[in-house]
């Protein structure tokens, strides 16, 4: 097993182009997330997604669309990037809301 | 407001020590505490994870305890070795919020 998967690893864009970030798990894991890490500031929920079809916002969803069109796979788009962007995303996944949660390799992305 | 503090920082030690990392937070009513592993560059790694009701959790050379009415978990480290140089992150559940400490940065050097 693969577990959480994340493309692209490393990204540069320039303020104002788009993008969308690939979580792909093969846990048949129902809720998916997406976190940012930033100095200093430890992880921060952006939006998660508790089954197919489904989202939600987190702590700091402003500038950030996701969707969850298959089971597998969690989508995260930045329509209109920001330098405020800069950071390392994770994508992760679990059973259950209250369980251990499984973590992917990460996404750097740089917003100049 | 719900927070989770982990102090120090960063903690430098020779090999073969024993040695406790530790993990504090506001509110006692969590659901749960997560101890993660962050290599640089990588993702985070689950290492333990303790449900409210249990006191501590093992797995090997580690020892997670819990004290909620204290607001404070420690993760124990056993016989220290190289390899165990990383970032320690602990995680805190609240009902739907699940919470990061802005991590120990650990280096064990021979």
């Amino acid at each position: 097993n693969a577990g959480v998967t994340q493309t692209p690893k490393f990204r540069v864009l320039k303020t104002g182009q788009s993008m969308t970030l690939l979580c792909a798990q093969d846990m048949n894991h129902e809720y998916m997330y997406w976190y940012r890490q930033d100095p200093g500031m430890g992880l921060r929920l952006i939006h998660y997604s508790v089954g197919e079809g489904t989202t939600a916002k987190g702590e700091v969803p402003d500038g950030y669309n996701v969707s969850r069109l298959k089971k597998q796979n969690f989508l995260l788009g930045l329509e209109s990037a920001a330098p405020s962007q800069t950071s390392v995303y994770f994508c992760a996944s679990s059973q259950g809301l209250a369980v251990e949660q499984f973590f992917g390799p990460g996404t750097r992305l740089t917003v100049l | 407001k719900q927070e989770v503090t982990q102090i120090p920082a960063a903690l430098s030690v020779p090999e073969g020590e024993n040695l406790v990392l530790n993990c504090s937070f506001t509110d006692s009513a969590i659901y749960n505490l997560q101890w993660f592993r962050q290599d640089p560059g990588k993702g985070l790694t689950s290492l333990l994870l303790i449900q409210s009701s249990q006191r501590e959790q093992t797995s090997g050379r580690l020892n997670a305890s819990l004290d909620k009415s204290s607001g404070r978990s420690t993760l124990y480290i056993a016989a220290s070795q190289p390899g165990d140089s990383a970032t320690y992150l602990c995680a805190v559940r609240w009902t739907d919020k699940l919470i990061f400490g802005t991590g120990t940065r650990l280096q064990v050097f021979p």
